[in-house]
């Protein structure tokens, strides 16, 4: 089974520019996650979706950041305009059965994103 | 708010020594509590969870953990540590509202040295 497809794997953009990450889920899993994880911090959730719904989004700086899903796969993240804290790794991750607690969640690598 | 805390950032053990991760949690009603890895410039791999049952829990990788309600406590174990275990380990627990989603410790560094 294919895991959790991310890209790009690294960014480097400058201050006040935009930038966008994508993420492929495993097939057939309805709920995909965007977690930030800044350096020496654990993973911090930004956005979950349910197909192509939103379900939280509480946690999400609107006045930068965005979040799409499409068709209920594919997804997409994107800062703009960047700011130097942004700097971090972005985790998106897929998980079944988003109503019943306790299913693990599959995590892609990540991308990278420097801002100078 | 459902919360764990890694008590530890880094910890330090000789290969073929056994070794524990520190998690304690902070979490109303029955936990669900996870232990995930993440080696350098990686996602994080799921390597065992506490639903229910038996408080030593068995997952990959030869990694084990015991839940603990008394002491609040979910602590990582594996009897003989690998140099190849040497990683960033997080704790992890569902996140107030119910589903999957979860909130993560702060991480454990462990390195394992020969």
């Amino acid at each position: 089974e294919a895991g959790v497809a991310q890209s790009p794997r690294y960014k480097i953009i400058e201050k006040r520019q935009s930038v966008a990450f994508w993420c492929n889920p495993i097939s057939g899993h309805a709920t995909l996650y965007w977690y930030q994880q800044i350096l020496g911090q654990g993973p911090k959730l930004l956005i979950q979706f349910q197909n192509n719904g939103v379900v939280d989004d509480s946690q999400l700086p609107k006045d930068r950041f965005s979040a799409e899903r499409l068709k209920g796969v594919d997804s997409t993240l994107k800062i703009q305009p960047a700011k130097l804290e942004d700097s971090a790794v972005y985790l998106c991750a897929s998980s079944s059965l988003s109503g019943k607690a306790g299913r693990e969640l599959f995590f892609g690598e990540g991308s990278r994103l420097t801002v100078l | 708010a459902q919360s764990v805390a890694q008590p530890e950032d880094q910890v330090n053990v000789a290969e073929g020594n056994p070794l524990t991760v520190k998690c304690t949690y902070s979490v109303s009603g029955n936990p669900y509590l996870f232990w995930y890895v993440q080696y350098p410039n990686r996602g994080l791999q799921f390597l065992l969870k506490y639903i229910t049952g038996d408080n030593l829990v068995k997952g990959s990788y030869g990694f084990e953990a015991e839940f603990n309600k008394s002491q609040t406590s979910f602590h990582l174990k594996k009897p003989s540590a690998l140099v190849s275990d040497s990683a960033l380990y997080f704790c992890a627990t569902p996140m107030t509202g119910g589903g999957n989603k979860l909130t993560f410790g702060t991480g454990t560094q462990l390195k394992v040295e020969l």
